[in-house]
């Protein structure tokens, strides 16, 4: 199975900053990754696909970089509403795996 | 509008059985892949199983393969996660999730079932 590993696990930022969420996969998965943002309580929620494709609907701050193993989600200007906990997940291939996640809290 | 209800979920001693169901309504059932997803209380998520839109194929995550089975009835628009030999590490929340057959794995989630094995 390939391997997502995500860092850092947890981040302490302000409204308004600049934040970068990186995933690396243990074997090539050309730009099979997407982000999901996930609040308390609720489904994830997609955000990025194609490792830089932005889901419908979903704020032009988030975007995403990356191919092959390595991979890179930014939030550009953090709002209030972006503090939740973010995940990538390959579908490369079966098993589809996800990284361990990103916590993102304010400081 | 799209809509998958998850129901099933409880609590089962270790070494038990459970079997979840997931009614989908608001789209053609019978011509997408379903998921299903599970998160264990406090920690990520986890991929466990994906039927085709026929039910001719399916894939498993090791953690579940040999105990669980993804199955599907077309014709009454719900999908299936049957469970057996369930352990304590099985405990979570359970949703199933539509492949939309394109760009990306999931495009519509439930919102969950949960499940408990404890003694």
């Amino acid at each position: 199975a390939i391997r997502m590993t995500q860092s850092p696990s947890s981040l302490s930022a302000s409204t308004g900053d600049r934040v970068t969420i990186t995933c690396r996969a243990s074997q090539g998965i050309s730009s099979y990754l997407v982000w999901y943002q996930q609040k308390p309580g609720k489904a994830p929620k997609l955000l990025i696909y194609a490792a830089s494709t932005l889901q419908s609907g979903v704020p032009s701050r988030f975007s995403g970089s990356g191919s092959g193993t390595d991979f890179t989600l930014t939030i550009s200007c953090l709002q209030s509403e972006d503090f939740a906990t973010y995940y990538c997940q390959q579908y490369y291939s079966y098993p589809l795996t996800f990284g361990g996640g990103t916590k993102v809290e304010i400081k | 509008q799209v809509q998958l209800v998850e129901s099933g979920g409880g609590v089962v001693q270790p070494g038990g059985s459970l079997r979840l169901s997931c009614a989908a309504s608001g789209f053609t059932f019978s011509s997408y892949g379903m998921h299903w997803v599970r998160q264990a209380p406090g920690k990520g998520l986890e991929w466990v199983a994906f039927i085709r839109y026929d039910g001719s194929n399916e894939h498993y995550a090791d953690s579940v393969k040999g105990r669980f089975t993804i199955s599907r009835d077309n014709s009454k628009n719900t999908l299936y996660l049957q469970m057996n030999s369930l352990r304590v590490e099985d405990t979570a929340m359970y949703y199933c999730a539509k492949d939309p057959n394109g760009d990306y794995p999931f495009d519509y989630w439930g919102q969950g079932t949960l499940v408990t094995v404890s003694s």
